[in-house]
């Protein structure tokens, strides 16, 4: 199926477990983006990437880490967790065209404890 | 400053009634206003796009971009129970790394 998609959709870990996020996309899009969503803060972008092997910072990228050595995925690592990484995780993926659509993942809620 | 502003309080109406939703920016550079709605535990979903300034209509939905006071609205008319969502305003420039800045969203409940 067309689309994109982000496993896992529920994932409970603990304080200092390294953990990983994937995302997978279907339509060869170049553009991709991990953002997390927190109450009163919206949506926030982590990092993005313009196509494969090249990623770069957003506007809160400490404590994660991303790659991209294929166009269709784009996994986000936690490399130590921390309770404030508490979050609910949509990855995203756009054209090339600045007019194009952005089309996001289901989320995973991520809870550390 | 942050570069997209919504204020992000909740908003009851009645089913019938007009919502109102609006956001302001400061990069006067941005040229593409979008709104997403993202229904509870989903991801956004786009429900307008315009480009510059201007308006435009999708049926109930109406988006509006004023350039000139970086202002972007969208209204919603005989709103319905199932308009109910978080609305998050959203806009990119037309260069460089193709992100998107967007609002921190508005929850909005139609009740019946």
């Amino acid at each position: 199926d067309a689309g994109i998609t982000q496993s896992p959709r529920y994932k409970i870990t603990e304080t200092g477990r390294q953990v990983t996020l994937m995302c997978h996309q279907t339509w060869s899009h170049s553009y991709m983006f991990w953002y997390r969503q927190d109450l009163g803060h919206g949506l926030r972008l982590i990092y993005y990437s313009a196509a494969a092997d090249i990623t770069d910072k957003g506007e809160v990228p400490d404590g994660y880490v991303v790659s991209r050595s294929k166009t269709e995925n784009f996994p986000l690592t936690l490399e130590s967790a921390t309770r404030s990484q508490t979050s609910v995780y949509f990855c995203a993926s756009r054209g090339t065209g600045m007019n194009t659509e952005a089309f996001f993942g289901q989320g995973t809620r991520l809870t550390v404890v | 400053q942050k570069e997209v502003e919504q204020d992000p309080g909740p908003l009851s109406v009645p089913e019938g009634a007009i919502v109102s939703l609006n956001c302001t920016y400061s990069n006067s550079a941005f040229q593409y206003f979008m709104w997403y709605r993202q229904y509870s535990r989903k991801g956004p979903e786009l429900l307008m796009y315009t480009y510059s300034s201007g308006n435009k209509e999708d049926g109930r939905f109406t988006a509006q971009v004023d350039k000139s006071s970086k202002y972007i609205s969208l209204f919603i008319r005989d709103s319905q129970p199932s308009d109910s969502a978080t609305y998050l305003c959203a806009m990119s420039l037309p260069y460089g790394n193709n992100r998107l800045a967007f609002g921190k969203g508005n929850q909005v409940v139609v009740i019946p």
